[in-house]
């Protein structure tokens, strides 16, 4: 079974302009989280959606948002980019229950000059 | 909210030996999930292992193993017979609320 793919891999943008992240989850999987890495903040929870409904939302500005498709791949959106918006966005794929393992796609590095 | 701390940033060891790692969390819940994480130098997070907390049993997973207390509220990672493809950053991870709240990470170097 394929596991979670994320597109695109790396990417660099300019502050201001905006970026869309893509993450298909394994085939079954109806939840997705994002999640950011960084070496100051380590990884820090941005969303949940399961059935195209965020059921959980981390502690990040407005600029951060994302949203489910029928098929249960996911994007997130960055607005207005930020230096500090450089990072390692990881997403993750599940069931959907609430206590279930979350699986790892490889990530995308996003780079923001 | 969960906090999760890996109070060791950094650990060396000697191929074919063990190592453990510590965690420690805070929750008010009763019921809930543990996870260990490893994250190669790619970057890819890989899943080690997963403790429930009703379970006493102590989860194991090949040379992996832990040592949950549940009411010391402590997790740790047990490796054993080290290899060198064991190096990597190893999470700690707690979820609660489709949410997974990791700890900062401790960095494991198995030396040949």
């Amino acid at each position: 079974k394929a596991g979670v793919t994320q597109t695109p891999r790396y990417l660099i943008k300019t502050r201001g302009q905006q970026v869309t992240l893509s993450c298909s989850p394994i085939s079954g999987h109806r939840s997705v989280s994002w999640y950011q890495q960084t070496p100051g903040q380590g990884l820090q929870f941005l969303f949940e959606y399961f059935s195209e409904t965020q059921r959980n939302k981390g502690n990040f500005p407005g600029r951060f948002s994302g949203r489910q498709f029928s098929n249960s791949r996911s994007e997130m959106n960055v607005s207005t980019l930020e230096l500090g918006d450089s990072a390692l966005y990881l997403c993750a794929s599940s069931w959907g229950r609430e206590k279930e393992t979350q699986y790892f796609g490889p990530g995308t590095r996003l780079l923001v000059l | 909210a969960q906090t999760v701390t890996q109070s060791q940033p950094e650990m060396s060891v000697q191929e074919a030996e063990t190592v453990t790692l510590s965690c420690t969390y805070d929750t008010s819940e009763s019921n809930y999930y543990l996870f260990w994480y490893k994250q190669p130098p790619s970057r890819q997070m890989i899943l080690v292992i997963r403790q429930e907390a009703y379970k006493q049993q102590n989860a194991t997973e090949n040379r992996f193993s832990v040592n949950f207390q549940k009411a010391a509220k402590s997790f740790s990672l047990k490796i054993s017979d080290s290899q060198l493809g064991d190096t990597a950053m190893y999470f700690c991870a707690f979820l609660n609320d489709y949410k997974l709240s990791f700890g900062a990470g401790t960095t494991v170097t198995v030396r040949a």
